[in-house]
């Protein structure tokens, strides 16, 4: 298995605080993803990133940040947490852009 | 549009049967397709990479169509142990994400 670790694996929070999950890589992917997933959605694109200090946005970024300071970490944070934000959220690395991604195992999130 | 439509299912079948599932993306571009599979409460896993002249790996064969733009999984001799949800995936190359399809539910029946 790919080595990619999330944390917490699982979080309660308040509504109007911020809250940052972790993802933590081991096998210097240049790709790293955030990701959600609800009912009837599947899984959206939050943002993505590219390189170290290379960023984008997916398509649902709204309320959410990210960083990547190092290769190894990329981090989501809700800057004030919403009951919307309530899901599980998935990390994936990938070796290249058109190549398989691997995932996490989720952290799952709920606003209360 | 969506960039990737799956048939949600349910797809209930006994074991021993064959199934197939169909996805369809909209971006001719698209340069990358894998079926993955995620297991009830657990992150996605990928199945298999699907290529232009279609492959196999054991009871699973996936095919790809670029002109009609779909891709499919065919599963034979199903076992209980494939009860999961399939997700189709596409990736172009102009983008810098993978496309999910919503997936489609599996439940082998003994």
């Amino acid at each position: 298995d790919a080595g990619i670790t999330q944390s917490p694996r699982h979080k309660v929070t308040e509504t109007g605080t911020p809250v940052t999950l972790r993802c933590h890589q081991t096998e210097n992917h240049r790709y790293m993803y955030w990701y959600r997933q609800d009912p009837g959605h599947g899984l959206r694109l939050i943002h993505y990133s590219y390189g170290v200090k290379d960023t984008d946005k997916g398509e649902v970024s709204d309320g959410y940040s990210v960083s990547r300071s190092k290769t190894e970490d990329f981090l989501l944070t809700l800057e004030s947490a919403t009951s919307s934000q309530t899901s599980v959220y998935f990390c994936a690395i990938s070796e290249d852009r058109v190549k398989e991604a691997f995932f996490g195992q989720g952290t799952r999130l709920t606003v209360v | 549009r969506k960039e990737v439509e799956q048939d949600p299912g349910p797809f209930n079948v006994p074991e021993g049967a064959t199934v197939a599932f169909n996805c369809t993306y909209s971006n001719s571009a698209s340069q990358s397709f894998f079926w993955y599979r995620q297991d009830c409460r657990k992150e996605p896993k990928l199945l298999m990479s699907v290529y232009s002249s279609g492959n196999e790996d054991g009871r699973f064969t996936a095919q790809l169509n670029r002109a009609s733009q779909y891709i499919s999984l065919l599963i034979r001799d199903s076992k209980l142990s494939d009860s999961a949800t399939y997700l189709c995936v596409v990736t172009t190359n102009t983008g810098n994400q993978f496309y999910f399809g919503t997936g489609t539910s599996l439940t082998v029946i003994p």
